[in-house]
């Protein structure tokens, strides 16, 4: 069973702050997404990256992934109250079969 | 648009009863996902399914069975439930390109069930 694990679990940071979240695992993956999950809905795809040291940019957001594909970040710059919610890193495991390991989550609260 | 659809969104069960929870989607995706999720963690793969007719385990599978009669729909039938099956439950889907094995997952908006 593949592993992923994020830190930090729990941020809570003022309005304009910049922070980072990560992502680590001891395996290799095909592709790693970050998702964002607000209170009684179900997660919602951020980004997807494929290719080892990849950097995306999502408005605030900029997500990397690792030149070695076993681990990812994510830098929110400025955050903002709209940001809070809990963010998830997903692995997608190579071979045939999509199958996706998700890691164990970062509660992020931004307060105004 | 639809997109994933589950039913029941809340659901009490007593100790020992059965029930299932239901999963459609209208996007025609090949694969299909059942996750569940405790207070303060990530999600854990309970089965998955890669087609109408194709099933196989995940990471936490048991006391649970599902089936995959069609490509829309993706029921997981709880047996003989247990408190430890107390949780946020979430049926995903998604569309695999051809060559590819990326790609997004659309989730429905959960089904908590609590057993007492």
């Amino acid at each position: 069973t593949q592993l992923l694990e994020q830190s930090p679990q729990f941020l809570s940071i003022q309005e304009g702050e910049n922070l980072t979240v990560y992502c680590n695992s001891s395996s290799v993956f095909s592709s790693l997404q970050w998702y964002r999950q607000e209170p009684g809905e179900g997660p919602v795809l951020l980004v997807t990256v494929v290719t080892g040291g990849e950097v995306k940019k999502l408005k605030r957001l900029t997500f990397q992934f690792g030149d070695a594909r076993k681990d990812s970040s994510l830098h929110i710059t400025a955050a903002q109250p709209g940001d809070t919610g809990l963010y998830l890193c997903a692995g997608a495991t190579p071979g045939g079969y999509q199958k996706v390991t998700f890691g164990t989550g970062t509660k992020l609260q931004v307060i105004p | 648009n639809a997109g994933v659809t589950q039913t029941p969104k809340f659901r009490i069960l007593k100790i020992g009863q059965s029930m299932t929870l239901q999963c459609t989607q209208d996007m025609n995706h090949n694969y299909m996902y059942w996750y569940r999720q405790d207070p303060g963690m990530g999600l854990k793969l309970i089965y998955y399914s890669v087609g109408a007719g194709i099933t196989d385990k995940g990471e936490v599978p048991n006391g649970y069975n599902v089936s995959r009669s069609t490509t829309e729909d993706f029921p997981l039938r709880l047996e003989l439930a247990a408190p430890s099956q107390t949780s946020v439950y979430f049926c995903a889907s998604s569309y695999t390109p051809a060559g590819r094995n990326t790609g997004e997952l659309f989730f429905g908006e959960g089904s908590r069930l609590t057993v007492l």
